[in-house]
This record gives C-alpha cells, structure tokens and sequence, in this order.
C-alpha cells in the first residue's frame, strides 16, 4: 500500500521554463510534507517543506503547494536552470510519530538546454 | 551544519559474508534511520532508532539487523549478504520531535557478488 506516490517516473523541460513535479498521498494523518533532490551517487538533499496549516510554501525558485482536500502537492521551479536536473523524492510524516518519513518513488526532472 | 558522516562510499562484498555499513551523525540527534534506495522503488525504510540501544523495524527489515551503542552511532548490519542486497545505502538523523528535515549522509553504494 503505497501512502506516497508520484505517477510521473520522469519530466523533460526546457531551461527556463516551469517544472511542475505531483505528489498524491492516502493518509490523512500526514501533517509534514518535504521535497528531496537527489544526484546519483549523493544522499538526498532537502529542497522546501510545508506544514498542513498551510497550503503554500515559497523559497526562491521553488514553491511548494498544498491542496489538503485532494490529499496532493506540487513543487514549482520557476525558472527551471539546467542544474535543476536531478531525482525529486515527495516525502510526508505525521506528528507525533518518530519523525519518520514516507518516500514517493520519486521523479527525474530533465532540464535541457 | 548537520553532518552525517557514512563509513564507505562504495564497497564489494561477496554473497554470505557479514557486512557493517556505519553511520556518524555530529548533531546530538536522538532519531537515526537506515535506508535503501533502488531504481523505480525510492527509499524504503530498514530500520530506526530513537534512543540508545532501541531499535524498530521499517518497512524492509529482513535480512538486517543494526546496532546503536552510542547516541552519535548508528550500524547497519548484513547478517549473511545476498545479491539482493545490492543497493545505495542512506542514513539519516534527525531530533526527535520536531518537524524539521531528516539529514542524509552521502550514501554507500553496496555491490554483493
């Protein structure tokens, strides 16, 4: 049963432009959400978070949504810079818990030149 | 800065063999997880550890096992290795109940022959 799940497996963008990467999620429980960015061979490097008290996050280039009703967030980078090219994992955790974090299965984001 | 520091960056070991893969975090963190991470699955949890010498089991604790003698020092442990277990490695800290980021280590990419 998987309680994260991102459906795209990769996304091709131009430099730029905005990347919109999904995270859908079943358990209601979860309260904290967190965008990863991961290079290969690297551990996974935090990007931006969000609380549910809110339902926007913003952190320079990168803005992340949160829409508690469709149980689904976003994370925008505008513009997209060919660095941006990377695996983002959406991961959530609910409180009160031992702050442990549930992983999608992650999104490759291509930014072309 | 938080560091976590992963023994290895990449090691071979054969089929049957006991292998420790060591974690050091510098942050006086109560909260320590092992992770793995393959292609198409994201990180799936082994194993975390909440204080000294406690333990609990992830989602995929077969075949591992871990130790934690000090707050600082988290060791995962292949019992008798399998190809299977051929994976990147990611260890992870974090204070206990706060809602902030887990902190990565850089990862150790194991190779069972």
């Amino acid at each position: 049963d998987q309680q994260v799940k991102q459906n795209s497996p990769s996304l091709s963008v131009q430099e730029g432009r905005i990347s919109i990467l999904n995270c859908d999620y079943t358990n209601s429980m979860f309260d904290y959400f967190l965008w990863y960015k991961k290079y290969p061979a690297e551990g996974p490097t935090f990007l931006i978070s969000i609380s549910s008290i809110k339902d926007k996050n913003e952190d320079g280039r990168f803005t992340v949504f949160l829409n508690k009703s469709a149980k689904h967030l976003s994370l925008h980078i505008v513009p997209s810079q060919p660095g941006d090219s990377a695996v983002y994992f959406c991961a959530a955790s609910a409180q009160g818990g031992s702050e442990k974090l549930v992983f999608g299965k992650g999104t490759k984001l291509t930014v072309n030149p | 800065d938080v560091k976590v520091t992963q023994s290895s960056r990449y090691l071979v070991k054969r089929t049957g063999e006991k292998v420790f893969l060591e974690c050091v975090q510098d942050m006086d963190h109560e909260n320590m997880f092992w992770y793995r991470q393959d292609p198409g699955l994201g990180l799936r949890l082994i194993y975390f550890s909440y204080d000294v010498k406690m333990k609990e089991k992830g989602d995929i604790p077969e075949g591992y096992s871990v130790s934690r003698e000090k707050k600082e020092r988290f060791s995962l442990i292949l019992e008798s290795a399998s190809t299977n277990q051929t994976s990147m490695y990611l260890c992870a800290s974090i204070m206990s109940k706060t809602h902030q980021p887990q902190h990565f280590g850089d990862g150790t990419r194991l190779s069972i022959l």
